[in-house]
């Protein structure tokens, strides 16, 4: 069975980076076959769609390109987010997911979540 | 880049109720569109993906429907259980999007 398992600092300073990462068990990244991405939930608000890692290339929300860079650990099966200049509104829960083509390419497995919180 | 919105925002519904949320694409995505629920504190989970097809173990009182710009999610019998959020994504074209979210409370 697939798991996915978030870690990183639940406390960033503004203007600093928020740097995560998904521990991957269960499955590959070494695989070309799954996009995997993250996703994240300020406080009380919906998902917003982060970025994707497929094949070697990635995908950004344009609203965060500028600041977002998601890239692949096959030797240690692990994918990382960096988020350069956070502010307050950066504070959020990241999820990282993998969307599936045997399911629509929807994100069928999801880690638990981590909060992270930007503030001085 | 699309957008998706969905309706309503929030709904009241009562244990037995047959409850519809819509989710309209801002372009077509063909059957590119998938429905999560999530309860408060957890990951959201996969409901239906490609519009209407079922994900496994999912109980079947859960039905989605549509194509093209329209996409609706059916709870025909809402259950305790089903009390929470509900989001659409649309997963044709990058960059991905998701709606708003539509809260099912009592």
């Amino acid at each position: 069975q697939l798991q996915l398992q978030e870690s990183g600092p639940g406390l960033v300073k503004p203007s600093e980076t928020l740097s995560l990462t998904c521990a991957v068990s269960g499955g590959s990244l070494s695989s070309s076959y799954y996009y995997w991405g993250w996703i994240r939930q300020p406080p009380g608000k919906g998902l917003e769609w982060i970025g994707s890692l497929y094949s070697g290339n990635s995908y950004y929300n344009p609203s965060l390109k500028s600041r977002v860079t998601i890239s692949v650990d096959t030797s240690k099966n692990q994918f990382s987010l960096k988020l350069s200049s956070v502010t307050a509104a950066d504070t959020a829960v990241y999820y990282c997911a993998r969307r599936d083509p045997e399911r629509g390419y929807s994100y069928a497995y999801w880690g638990q979540g981590t909060l992270v919180t930007v503030s001085s | 880049d699309i957008q998706m919105t969905q309706s309503p925002s929030s709904v009241s519904a009562s244990v037995g109720d047959r409850v519809t949320i819509t989710c309209r694409a801002s372009q077509g995505i063909s059957s590119s569109l998938a429905w999560y629920q999530q309860k408060p504190g957890k990951a959201p989970e996969v409901l239906i993906y490609a519009a209407s097809s079922l994900q496994s173990g999912v109980p079947s009182r859960f039905s989605g429907s549509g194509s093209g710009t329209d996409f609706t999610l059916t709870i025909s019998s809402l259950q305790p259980e089903d009390f929470a959020t509900y989001y659409c994504q649309q997963v044709y074209s990058f960059p991905l999007a998701f709606g708003q979210g539509t809260k099912v409370a009592i």
